[in-house]
Order: C-alpha cells, then structure tokens, then sequence
C-alpha cells in the first residue's frame, strides 16, 4: 500500500463527461504532483503545487484542471476528454518542491482512466 | 539528447543473479537521485533516493552514483521473480527527470 490514495482506481468516461479524480496524502508533504502514464512510457508531468499554489503547468490541455482544496488533497477535474487522453494518472507528493533537491518523490497508484 | 538515458532492454535474467540497471544524464544541476520500480497497472514505488556520490546499500539493493562520469546504478543481488517489474530512475533540480525505464524479468 501506498501513502498517496488515489480515487477512483479506474474510471471510463465519455468525450462529453464531467469527473474528478482525487488523490490524500498525510505525510505533511508540501508538493503535490499530477503525472500522465501511457504504457511502456515514463510518467509525463501535468502541474505541480507548491505549499498549495500551482507552480508549474505543463501546457496541459484547458479540459484538465487541477485543484488544491488544502495540504493533503489534490483533485484534477476532466471535462470534454479526447480518446487519447486515456492513460494512467499518477498523482505524486513531495516533503519539498523538487528544486530543493532533499525529497524523493512518491507516488500512488494512479487511476486507469478510458475515454470513450 | 534526453536529460536522461536508460537502456529500455528487455532484460531477462535467471533467479539468483545480479542484476545492473543504469542510467546516464547530461545535467549537472541533478544532484539528488531516485530508483523507482513500477509492476504493470500500479504506480512507481520508491526503492532508493540519494544525494551523494558513492554507494548505498538497502537488503539486496545497491544504488551507486558518479557525478563525475553523470552516471547511476542499481545493482539487484540474488534476484527474484518478484523482481521482474519496469525500473525506472530519475533525478530533480528545478523538478523530477526520468529515465524511460527497463524492463526486467527474472526467470525461475
């Protein structure tokens, strides 16, 4: 088990859809990360949040949007999804933003998403 | 050329033996250094981070860096089955690199 928990673990949407996909550490970590995984590929960063505010956007796509509610929660809502935007989402936190250079990263176990 | 190389393999590799997975980077502003191992349809669970040149050893893992040659290993002792999973290194400065990962099978 990991102390990322990640929601839902699957989730098949249609190109018209509206969902959220949610991620808890309590670790005390103060970076949170959204990664994207295709297969046989290494994790592909999305946005990352830095004592709760974004600090880096990726030029993500506008139909992702990520949300830091507080220190332990991150939320990446979809909408209007294309099909090949279906992938393994990885959400990921830090002790500190990575340019400090002391924290590993660690990572949940994603939620398989598919759209349709 | 990639912030990050690693060799994709395959790897296949009899239970028991010693195993060396590498990567090599062109950054020097990469100063703290990651293994993770990814199993299929889970994420990339940490199994060694460090900062300094030289090695460190956890059970049968030991991670090894040379800044001077911008080279990383880690080497898997009496391999197991369990083990064969896609590996990946990565670094961080300004955020984290990865390599591309490598496949590795250990057969029984």
């Amino acid at each position: 088990d990991t102390e990322v928990t990640q929601t839902p673990k699957h989730l098949v949407m249609g190109m018209t859809n509206k969902k959220s996909l949610k991620c808890e550490q309590h670790m005390g970590h103060r970076a949170m990360y959204w990664y994207k995984q295709k297969a046989k590929k290494p994790p592909e960063l999305m946005f990352v949040y830095s004592y709760e505010k974004l600090s880096i956007n990726e030029s993500v796509p506008s139909r992702f949007s990520p949300e830091c509610p507080n220190s332990s929660l991150l939320n990446l809502h979809l909408h209007a999804l294309q099909p090949e935007d279906s992938a393994l989402y990885l959400c990921a936190s830090s002790q500190d933003p990575p340019v400090s250079n002391n924290s590993p990263l660690h990572f949940g176990n994603g939620t398989r998403l598919t759209v349709t | 050329q990639k912030e990050v190389e690693q060799d994709p393999g395959p790897l296949s590799v009899p239970e028991g033996a010693i195993v060396s997975l590498n990567c090599t980077y062109s950054n020097s502003a990469f100063q703290y250094f990651m293994w993770y191992r990814q199993y299929s349809r889970k994420g990339p669970e940490l199994l060694m981070y460090t900062y300094s040149s030289g090695n460190k050893e956890d059970g049968r893992f030991t991670a090894q860096v040379d800044k001077s040659s911008k080279y990383i290993s880690l080497f898997i002792r009496d391999s197991q089955p369990s083990d064969s999973a896609t590996y990946l290194c990565a670094m961080s400065a300004d955020q984290f690199y990865f390599g591309t990962g490598t496949s590795l099978t250990v057969i029984p």
